[in-house]
This record gives C-alpha cells, sequence and structure tokens, in this order.
C-alpha cells in the first residue's frame, strides 16, 4: 500500500516569511496529491491539490510542486500571516483501480507563525 | 446544504458497549469515506462507499467495526463492544467524481468518541 511521508513534523516561522511542507510517497501509481489545513478542533480542509499530470499548481499565496519522478511533492505558502497558523497534512491517492480509493495521509505539520 | 453532518459531535460511552454515529455527505455526492484520526496523526483510512457499495475495507476496521450505507445516501459506523483503544476521532467525508474534476473531500467536523 500507498506510504506518505511529511516533514518537519513542527515548522516555526516568522509572519511574512515563506513557510514549505515536504511529503514523499512510495506508490508510483499515485496520481493525485491533496493538502488539507486543520485548525484545533475543526475538521480538515482541502487548500490545495495537484494530480500528476502538472508539475506546479498556485493558488494566491499557495502553491504545490510534485516531482513525480523522485515521488515528492511540497506545500509552499508565502507571505505567511497569524491565520496560516494550523496542522497541514499531504494525502496522496491512487486511481489505479482495484477499488483502492483511500486517500493515505502524512502525519500532519504544525505550522506556527511567530508575530 | 452546506457540507457534510455528522451526529453526534461527541460520545463518551464505557468499554464494552456499543457506538452507531452517523454521517449525511453532501447530496449530490456519491462517494462516501470513513476516517479515524487520533491526536497528532493524520486521518487514517477505514472504509469507503460508492452509492450504496462498500468498496474497500482497511486492514484497521476489525470485525467489531460495520458501516452501511443502506439508500447511498447517509452512513452509519458501529463500533460493537468498544475498547479504549477505540478512543479517536471518526472524520466522514464525500467526494463526487465522473465529470466533475473536483476529487477533493469534504470532510464533516468528525465524532469524537472516548470509550472510558
Amino acid at each position: 500500500g500507498e506510504n506518505v511521508e511529511q516533514h518537519p513534523s513542527t515548522l516555526s516561522v516568522q509572519e511574512g516569511d515563506s513557510a514549505v511542507i515536504k511529503c514523499t510517497y512510495s506508490d508510483s501509481a499515485s496520481n493525485y496529491f491533496p493538502w488539507y489545513k486543520q485548525e484545533l478542533g475543526k475538521r480538515p480542509q482541502l487548500i490545495i491539490d495537484i494530480r500528476s499530470n502538472v508539475g506546479e499548481k498556485k493558488d494566491q499565496r499557495i502553491a504545490v510542486t510534485l516531482n513525480k519522478t523522485a515521488k515528492h511533492f511540497s506545500l509552499h505558502i508565502t507571505e505567511t500571516q497569524p491565520e496560516d497558523s494550523a496542522v497541514y497534512f499531504c494525502a496522496a491517492r491512487s486511481f489505479s483501480g482495484g477499488g483502492a480509493d483511500g486517500l493515505t495521509f502524512g502525519k500532519g505539520t504544525h505550522l506556527i507563525i511567530q508575530p | 446544504d452546506t457540507g457534510v453532518s455528522q451526529d453526534p459531535r461527541h460520545k463518551i460511552t464505557k468499554r464494552g458497549q456499543n457506538v452507531t454515529f452517523r454521517c449525511d455527505p453532501i447530496s449530490e455526492h456519491n462517494r462516501l469515506y470513513w476516517y479515524r484520526q487520533t491526536l497528532g496523526q493524520g486521518p487514517e483510512f477505514l472504509t469507503y462507499f460508492q452509492n450504496e457499495a462498500q468498496l474497500e475495507k482497511s486492514r484497521l476496521l476489525s470485525d467489531r467495526f460495520s458501516a452501511e450505507r443502506p439508500k447511498g445516501s447517509f452512513s452509519t459506523l458501529e463500533i460493537q463492544r468498544t475498547e479504549q483503544g477505540d478512543s479517536a476521532m471518526y472524520l466522514c467525508a464525500s467526494s463526487s467524481r465522473g465529470n466533475s474534476e473536483n476529487y477533493g473531500y469534504t470532510f464533516g467536523s468528525g465524532t469524537r468518541l472516548t470509550v472510558v
């Protein structure tokens, strides 16, 4: 099955600086990679996703890059703001068939924005 | 329909008791998923449905766990003879597939289970 590793587990950055969270996956058949933001006591919310036919996707201050050869993908947040403080999860999903359709999540990164 | 609804939000039960949780997905979503999340961990896949058919179950889903989606709308997750290790947040999510390019999940707020 798929295995997703996420680093770092905790990331502290100054407000206004950039933050980068990295994930690796093991199943070369995985072809969908979402990122979720979870604030304390709340549901995970999809913030951006990327499919394997695209190398980069950007949405305002958030971008995701994908390197299929190396099997890793990263979340980039620029001009960080206090409201960016949360736990971020990466995930991978395979559409290779056989009914395997569940997302495999990383263990999460606690992002702390220092004022 | 503003999102995925889960009920109850919190459940405290004694070890050995049975519990049942309910999930109401976004109405136009045909896929429904159950995940479990423990403190400091990412959500772990338990099972998913496409319409009323349960298509996959994780190894995490022991015989004490059963899920149903009888009419392809809401779903229930039952845990029999609860154990302390079952204490976790149980998250439901739904998604649509087919014409839509959006394969992203929408999660519910979860049911926090505490087994004492």
